[in-house]
């Protein structure tokens, strides 16, 4: 199956502080998402971006298909920036539609 | 309704017992997924429905887990005699027309 992995592992940063997290991916995707899981274990959606850029607020992101990886950026991070950031992709073969996740990005943002 | 429900939010039982989880999605979703998170792990695709279509079974870890779907609605994940590594966090989601899901709060499981 397609294998998904994400970059770094473990990010702590500085309140005001950019950072940037990646996510490589195997083979070819007709689905990306970002999730944000906060400390309480909820995950929020926060990009379906298989292919392109967007940005929602302080949040971008970047998906380059044909070199398989997508990247998330974060500006001017605050405190409620932290959780786990996941990377999730449903594999573009016929018949395919379940989504496949990265073992996540562990961010802390400290005051 | 406005999200996806999940109950219970936290459930512990003892080793050896059954234990129902239940999904309630988002209304006109026809797509459901449960996913499972273990600690420290990644989230781990268990089963898919899709509309009125047999469901996808094939991320079931054992025949001890089994799951349904109801009117193309709300959907139980049961697991039979409980075990310590069943413990983990199952995560329900759904999905209509558009391509992004969305998740439950999940229910934390602890087998002791």
């Amino acid at each position: 199956g397609i294998q998904v992995e994400q970059s770094p592992p473990d990010l702590i940063l500085q309140e005001g502080a950019n950072s940037t997290l990646r996510c490589n991916f195997s083979d070819s995707v007709n689905n990306l998402q970002w999730f944000h899981q906060n400390p309480w274990g909820q995950l929020i959606n926060l990009f379906y971006i298989p292919s392109g850029t967007k940005q929602n607020g302080r949040l971008s992101a970047t998906t380059v298909a044909t070199e398989r990886y997508s990247l998330l950026y974060i500006s001017s991070s605050q405190t409620t920036d932290s959780g786990v950031y996941f990377c999730a992709v449903i594999y573009s073969g016929a018949g395919s539609y379940q989504l496949t996740f990265g073992k996540g990005t562990k961010l802390s943002v400290i005051p | 309704g406005a999200g996806v429900s999940q109950s219970p939010s936290n459930k512990v039982t003892e080793k050896g017992k059954d234990v129902e989880l239940r999904c309630d999605p988002i209304s006109g979703h026809t797509a459901l997924y449960w996913y499972r998170q273990s600690l420290g792990q990644g989230l781990e695709f268990l089963i898919y429905f899709q509309g009125n279509s047999a469901p996808d079974k094939s991320g079931l870890p054992s025949d001890r887990f089994s799951a349904e779907r109801t009117g193309g609605s709300v959907s139980t994940l049961t697991i039979q005699r409980t075990q310590q590594e069943d413990s983990a966090v199952y995560l329900c989601a759904s999905s209509g027309t558009g391509p992004g899901y969305t998740f439950g709060s999940g229910t934390r499981l602890t087998v002791v």
